[in-house]
Formats: structure tokens, sequence, C-alpha cells
């Protein structure tokens, strides 16, 4: 029954490939989103979706591309992966643009 | 710079005692959300205080926030080990829809 999941939980990849990560959610939510936790522990949003607008964080490199096959899901496709993408990455959704925000559990990236 | 920075960075005490947190943010908000991460886990909602509240009760947990100050503190009374965690403060600037800021967070050690 967990409300907002995410998979992988953890993976380890080389710079160069690409790779996806997956979210769903199971809470009739119609905005998802997409937050990076650096190694300092600093959250940063990175793409809102919401009735297929998406809203893109300036500083997110377009090597990331969030993908949205339907309300429930927002899988986040990463091209070219450098080692500076190493983090954890969230997903998370909500009702509206407004309140509370669900997350995941997160998805460890490591980049070697 | 982060919208949202908390103070202190880290905070260590015995349990039964109360913990305060504090966020400053810099521009106009809709509305101020604590979250509670727990080591290795997603981000946790606590609570929420909207920009015409200025205190708000959730159990243990008591928010304040001065718009004048641009300021919000998150109090734990009583704490208990199981408090231990990181607590971020996340702002949701006007305008931004639900594009949360989040601080660095504070974490939080309650020794038994």
């Amino acid at each position: 029954d967990t409300a907002v999941s995410q998979t992988p939980k953890y993976l380890v990849t080389q710079m160069g490939n690409d790779k996806s990560i997956k979210c769903e959610q199971n809470l009739g939510h119609d905005t998802m989103y997409w937050y990076k936790q650096d190694s300092k522990k600093f959250l940063k949003i990175m793409f809102s979706y919401n009735n297929k607008e998406l809203i893109i964080n300036e500083t997110v490199p377009n090597r990331f591309s969030p993908k949205s096959p339907d309300k429930a899901h927002l899988n986040l496709h990463i091209n070219s992966l450098e080692l500076g993408d190493s983090a954890v990455y969230f997903c998370a959704s909500s009702t509206g643009t407004k309140g509370t925000i669900y997350f995941g559990e997160g998805s460890w990236l490591t980049v070697v | 710079s982060q919208q949202g920075e908390e103070d202190p960075q880290a905070l260590s005490i015995q349990e039964g005692e109360n913990a305060t947190m504090n966020c400053s943010y810099k521009t106009s908000i809709n509305n101020l959300q604590w979250y509670r991460q727990n080591s290795g886990r997603g981000l946790v909602h606590l609570i929420l205080i909207r920009s015409n509240e200025r205190e708000k009760h959730s159990g243990r947990l008591r928010v304040t926030l001065d718009t004048s100050k641009k300021s919000s503190s998150l109090l734990i009374t009583a704490s208990r080990a199981a408090d231990t965690a990181s607590y971020f403060c996340a702002t949701d600037a006007l305008g931004a829809g639900n594009m949360l800021t989040f601080g660095g967070g504070t974490r939080l050690m309650v020794k038994p």
C-alpha cells in the first residue's frame, strides 16, 4: 500500500550511460515532482508536472527529462550520466499545486 | 542560495528535553512546511502553516511563523530517541506553484 513508490532504490552505473528511475503514486494525485538531494542533504526541485504542464527548474541540465505516461507515473530519464549526477532522487506527488507533498523513499544513484 | 535556511545545522539533546529549530527564508510565501527525514528514508510531511497563520500545533510539535521577520520555528516538546532525524523547512513562494524550496535541514540527535 505504498503511496509513492520509486524504483530502483539503488543504482550504480558508469559515466556516459543512460538510465531511468520510475515513479508511481497510488494517491490519486494530479501533480508529481522530482527532487534531487545532494551529499550535503540539500534538496532541489527538478520538475513539477501537473495536467500535462511541465515546469522545469532552469538549473536542471537538459540531459534530464521527465516522462509521464499517465497521471500516476512520472519517470526520470537521464542521458550521458556524469559523476556530479550522483545523488538521491526523490519522486513526490500532491493534489493540485498547493498543500502537502508526499515523497517516495528515494533512489540512490551513484555514477562511477 | 537556499530560500529556506535552518538553524542550527545540528542539534544534540537528551531525551525529555525540548528541541527548537529555526528557519529563515527570503521571499514572500504562500505557506511554509516542515518535513522530517529519517536516515536513508524519504521525507515525511509534519505540518503546514499558511502565511496568515502565526502558530500551529500538532501533537508534540509547535510551529510558529513570523512573516515580518521571514522566519519560522519548529519546537518538539518532550523529545524521544525516535525523534532523531533531519528536519527541513520548505517554502512555497508566491507565484511558484507548489515548487517547494527546501533549506539544508537541521540534524537532530536525541540521546536516550
